[in-house]
């Protein structure tokens, strides 16, 4: 157990519609990222959050977005759902407050299926 | 050219055997390396994590990093079934994403 929780585990939904994923980080990291691996992919980065705010961004479409609560969990929404959307969505965090550690801590993912 | 290269396999390798796993990279910025393992459909896990040269072990895993040559390597000795997976390189500058590697599929045989 990583102690980085993500739910729901599986989602199943229609194209069009909207879905919001959940990650709670390891107790302390600051920093949370998000990462989508379609199958026989590679893992994507998304984006990046650190103590609440964006720091950097990867190849997220227009139509997802996220975001970080001051309780340091995040929430990543996709919106206007494509079939090729269906993949797995990895939170991971790292960061101790003591900012000297680095390595990430990856979750269970969410498996996302659009029909 | 991919920052990081890795071979994909598969590997298939009698159990007990030593398994040698390799990366290379070109970015020379890069300080920290991680080896994950992932099952199907699962999240990577961390095996090792290293920040500058040299070797660290940890139980059956060793892992090693050049960075004269830029080149990272996971040993498992004793490789058992439960170790088939795929085994996947990373590695960052610091407070960043990961740069992954494109994983390699190990399968032990028993």
């Amino acid at each position: 157990d990583s102690g980085v929780t993500q739910t729901p585990k599986h989602l199943i939904t229609a194209t069009g519609q909207r879905v919001t994923l959940r990650c709670s980080p390891r107790s302390g990291d600051l920093s949370v990222y998000w990462y989508q691996q379609s199958l026989d992919q590679g893992l994507q980065f998304l984006i990046q959050y650190y103590n609440g705010e964006e720091r950097a961004k990867g190849n997220i479409l227009e139509r997802f977005s996220a975001q970080q609560f001051p309780d340091l969990h995040s929430e990543l929404n996709l919106s206007s759902l494509e079939l090729g959307d269906s993949a797995l969505y990895f939170c991971a965090s790292s960061v101790d407050p003591g900012g000297n550690t680095y390595e990430q801590y990856f979750g269970p993912g969410t498996r996302l299926t659009v029909t | 050219q991919k920052e990081v290269e890795q071979d994909p396999g598969p590997l298939s390798v009698p159990e007990g055997a030593i398994v040698s796993l390799n990366c290379t990279y070109s970015n020379s910025a890069f300080q920290y390396f991680m080896w994950y393992r992932q099952y199907s459909r699962k999240g990577p896990e961390l095996l090792m994590y290293t920040y500058s040269s040299g070797n660290k072990e940890d139980g059956r895993f060793t892992a090693q990093v050049d960075k004269s040559s830029k080149y990272i390597s996971l040993f498992i000795r004793d490789s058992q079934p439960s170790d088939s997976a795929t085994y996947l390189c990373a590695m960052n500058r610091g407070n960043e994403k990961l740069t992954f590697g494109t994983g390699t599929r190990l399968t032990i045989i028993p």
